[in-house]
């Protein structure tokens, strides 16, 4: 029972170089999100998709693109990383208006 | 804007203890959901408890309850008989809307042997 799936665990980067993080569910949910987590400030909010093909700024956005052509998968893509955005990333999915989230391991990231 | 604060970053407990964790909020929906997420140092998110705001009986989940007040926009999470496992970062939630989550900054518990 995969739940949610992320891809890469870690990563290193260097300065200006681009990558995607994959998010995976097996779980037919419509609702997707991608946050981030940095010491002392919890989850923050990147972006998120309602459904197949929607998607929408969170409270983070700068830096970050995503996409949800299939509706089991969120791609979240850093075109041209930076040191601020070493950090932890999470992805997360639900089924409906009052479910509670189901979250991926996270990824680390990393950028030097 | 809604927010959440949780104004505890560290707590300690000892081994078959009880801890409170607290957590306030600030919105003017009047219908929402509340929850407590665990973070074990594996990292992986996992749901505690979850309150509707529209129901006045505090969730209770074996060990894990809440302590609700819709007015004081008060969320608290006692934790009773405390174990080792229950080591973890938690954050509290809160849902309204259709799509949005906001969590706190988050409370470190160690339990103690």
């Amino acid at each position: 029972n995969a739940g949610v799936t992320q891809t890469p665990k870690f990563r290193v980067l260097k300065t200006g170089q681009s990558m995607t993080l994959l998010c995976a569910q097996d779980m037919n949910h419509e609702y997707m999100y991608w946050y981030r987590q940095d010491p002392g400030m919890g989850l923050r909010l990147i972006h998120y998709s309602v459904g197949e093909g929607t998607t929408a700024k969170g409270e983070v956005p700068d830096g970050y693109n995503v996409s949800r052509l299939k509706k089991q998968n969120f791609l979240l893509g850093l075109e041209s990383a930076a040191p601020s955005q070493t950090s932890v990333y999470f992805c997360a999915s639900r089924a409906g208006a009052a479910g509670e989230l189901f979250f991926g391991e996270g990824s680390r990231l990393t950028v030097l | 804007a809604q927010t959440v604060t949780q104004s505890q970053p560290e707590m300690s407990v000892q081994e078959a203890e009880t801890v409170t964790l607290s957590c306030t909020y600030d919105t003017s929906e009047s219908n929402y959901y509340l929850f407590w997420y665990k973070q074990p140092p594996s990292r992986q998110m996992i749901l505690v408890i979850r309150q509707e705001a529209y129901k006045q009986q505090n969730a209770t989940e074996n060990r894990f309850s809440v302590n609700f007040q819709k007015a004081a926009k008060s969320f608290s999470l006692k934790i009773s008989d405390s174990q080792l496992g229950d080591t973890a970062m938690y954050f509290c939630a809160f849902m309204a809307g259709t799509y949005k989550y906001i969590f706190g900054t988050g409370t470190r518990l160690k339990v103690l042997a």
